[in-house]
């Protein structure tokens, strides 16, 4: 059974570089979502794709932050000219398509990619 | 707004029952979940309960929900060393993105 996965586990970069993250949902699931975590803090919505349509963006997501899911299945996650500020742990997490009424529509988390800014 | 609140920290004994609070604000939210995370681990869902619910119960595992306070609570029974997580309690907006809580951390004490 092949859960959602993300890659890297870990990220350490320094001010001013550009990264990208990797999230592959579990097969089938058509929305995939990403999160940003701090520490001691819940994980926050960032955006969130249905198929290769990216539906909605927080205003947490500035413009060295862009997302795409070009066929529909993995995403990536890119932050350009990254600051200390970014580091976080980065959450994918994705969901089938709506069941019908009276079932929740589950959303399953991968181990996220903690990224470092030094 | 967008905003879901929570204590901070609960500590407790291991046999004893441990409460975790989360308050909420979007009235329409159709589903609240609870989701645990242990160290080095994803988030996982634990339970969820319909908003036209008032009590769900799942095992150990009670959820309450005032509507007309918007608060929820997760009740452990019986809470175990390995029950020690962070708690989120979460609301979900229209195309399912989750608003999370900050967190409650439950320490059990042998």
């Amino acid at each position: 059974d092949t859960g959602v996965s993300q890659d890297p586990r870990h990220k350490i970069t320094k001010r001013g570089q550009n990264v990208t993250f990797r999230c592959d949902p579990i097969s089938e699931h058509n929305r995939l979502y990403w999160y940003r975590q701090t520490l001691g803090q819940g994980p926050e919505f960032l955006t969130y794709f249905q198929n290769e349509a990216q539906l909605e963006k927080s205003r947490l997501l500035s413009d060295r932050f862009s997302a795409e899911r070009p066929k529909g299945s993995f995403s990536t996650l890119e932050i350009q000219r990254t600051e200390q500020g970014d580091s976080a742990m980065y959450l994918c997490a994705s969901s089938p398509p709506p069941a019908g009424s009276g079932r929740p529509n589950e959303q399953f988390f991968g181990p996220g990619t903690r990224l470092t800014v030094l | 707004g967008e905003d879901v609140e929570q204590s901070l920290f609960l500590s407790v004994r291991e046999g004893d029952s441990s409460v975790i609070n989360c308050t909420y604000t979007d009235s329409s939210s159709t589903y609240l979940y609870w989701y645990k995370q242990e160290p080095g681990a994803g988030l996982q869902l634990l339970t969820y309960i319909f908003s036209n619910m008032d009590m769900k119960q799942d095992q150990r595992l009670t959820v309450l929900l005032n509507k007309k306070d918007k608060h929820l609570s997760l009740r452990i029974a019986d809470t175990q060393t390995g029950d020690s997580a962070i708690y989120f309690c979460a609301e979900i907006y229209q195309g399912g993105k989750l608003i999370f809580g900050q967190g409650t951390e439950l320490s059990v004490k042998p």
